[in-house]
């Protein structure tokens, strides 16, 4: 089965601090996404990689950056945590070709006071 | 505009009756997917169906099916007979190709809760 893997399911962080949120796959995708989920409001991405070092930016970019210094590795960066970004934060991946489903991590709910 | 049309926030449904979750897309792509997820209260996304754009019959999971209507896009998730462990938040999304970089654009509906009552 294909798993992935986000490193905390709870956090709380004060405003200015820096917040790394970790995602890791073991299925070899190449695609790997970052989503931020808001009631009523769905699933909206942040940001994309398709390949090791290569992103894209998604709908909401604002505020974050990425990193994907390895295959399996997908990290969203929060430079200067604010309150607006308290939020459930939603990792998946997949193969790059494939007609198929992204697959999801289990989500972090990040606040920040 | 958006993209992914989800219009009833929530539902409720007798258990062991059926019930209709409305999904409307817009694109003007003729390659796209349409799938549905399911999220409990723990978080997780669970991915239930998929129906191909051109794919030529309904798809159908066990108790879950999609009613395609390609001409009036919409996917709407049809759940029989439902059970306590169908409440949850429901998501309609479509998968349409991106442009560059190999990507694919998956975009989300805000999602219907649906509470199952006993």
């Amino acid at each position: 089965d294909v798993k992935v893997t986000q490193s905390s399911r709870y956090l709380v962080k004060r405003t200015g601090e820096k917040v790394f949120l970790e995602c890791v796959q073991d299925m070899d995708h190449e695609n790997m996404f970052w989503y931020r989920q808001d009631p009523g409001l769905g699933l909206r991405l942040i940001y994309f990689s398709y390949d090791v070092k290569m992103k894209e930016k998604g709908d909401i970019p604002e505020g974050y950056s990425v990193s994907r210094e390895k295959k399996e590795r997908f990290s969203l960066i929060l430079e200067s945590a604010s309150t607006n970004q308290t939020s459930m934060y939603l990792c998946a991946s997949r193969p790059r070709v494939n007609t198929g489903e992204l697959f999801f991590g289990e989500g972090s709910r990040l606040t920040v006071l | 505009a958006q993209k992914i049309t989800q219009t009833q926030p929530g539902m409720f449904v007798q258990e062991k009756e059926a019930v209709t979750l409305d999904c409307t897309y817009d694109t003007s792509d003729p390659s796209y997917g349409l799938f549905w997820y399911k999220q409990p209260s723990s978080g997780e996304m669970i991915f239930l169906i998929y129906q191909g754009s051109y794919d030529q019959q309904n798809a159908t999971e066990g108790r879950y099916s999609l009613n395609f209507q390609k001409a009036r896009k919409s996917a709407n998730l049809v759940i029989s007979a439902s059970q306590l462990g169908d409440s949850a938040m429901y998501f309609c999304a479509m998968r349409e190709p991106r442009t560059v970089n190999y990507g694919q654009n998956f975009v989300f509906g805000p999602g219907t809760r649906l509470s199952v009552l006993p």
